[in-house]
């Protein structure tokens, strides 16, 4: 079965500090990755996705996430965090049908 | 567009009662998911229609719950009886087959369910 895989749980960080968080799955196919962002109190938004092409992509906001097919992962990076990062980051994987399996997610804190 | 609505945003009752939470999709969408946050579990698909005829139901926890989709622009989730570890929040979701964001899911606001 799928799985998504996110290993940090919680991340504590300085602004302007870099970010990467990590996202490993599991499914040997063809993959579309999303990375989703809940700001506190809100409902889920779409940060970034990649469907083919240059395995790095860029999103809202500064974010950027590397599609690494040899790894499985889809690691979202930004180099200089804001306060107003400060969030609940999701991973997802769709693998074909219309349904995507999420990550645990990995809460941000960023100290200003 | 609204984006997905949801009502009520937060649902206080106490077990034993019965719960129904609605969903109103993106007009035109023709999936709809709904998903359980915790804070245990993450995010959890429950359900999802297409066309509104329910496609993958094995993530619904129990027979205590249901969900219905009586026509392409609105759906119920519902559970009867509730229980307190049925608290969490409830978000739907809908998305297209149709547009260039095909498998990008929309999120509504979610309702807040708390178990007494």
């Amino acid at each position: 079965a799928q799985s998504v895989s996110q290993h940090n749980h919680h991340v504590i960080l300085s602004e302007a500090a870099s970010l990467e968080l990590g996202c490993n799955y599991s499914y040997g196919g063809t993959v579309n990755l999303f990375w989703y962002v809940q700001y506190p109190g809100q409902h889920l938004q779409l940060l970034l996705k990649y469907f083919s092409g240059d395995p790095l992509v860029k999103g809202i906001k500064g974010f950027e996430a590397e599609f690494i097919k040899s790894k499985f992962s889809f690691n979202l990076r930004k180099p200089s965090v804001q306060w107003s990062d400060t969030a609940e980051y999701f991973c997802a994987v769709n693998t074909g049908a219309n349904n995507l399996f999420f990550g645990t997610g990995t809460r941000l804190t960023v100290i200003p | 567009d609204a984006g997905v609505i949801q009502s009520p945003r937060h649902e206080v009752t106490e077990m034993g009662q019965e719960v129904t939470l609605r969903c109103k999709p993106i007009s035109g969408h023709d999936y709809l998911f709904w998903y359980r946050q915790t804070m245990m579990r993450g995010l959890e698909l429950l359900i999802y229609f297409n066309n509104n005829v329910p496609i993958d139901d094995s993530g619904m926890p129990e027979d205590r719950f249901s969900a219905k989709m009586p026509n392409a622009s609105f759906s119920t989730l519902k559970i009867q009886p509730s229980e307190p570890r049925d608290s969490a929040v409830y978000f739907c979701a809908s998305s297209s087959t149709e547009s260039l964001s095909y498998n990008e899911q929309f999120f509504g606001p979610g309702t807040r369910l708390t178990v007494l």
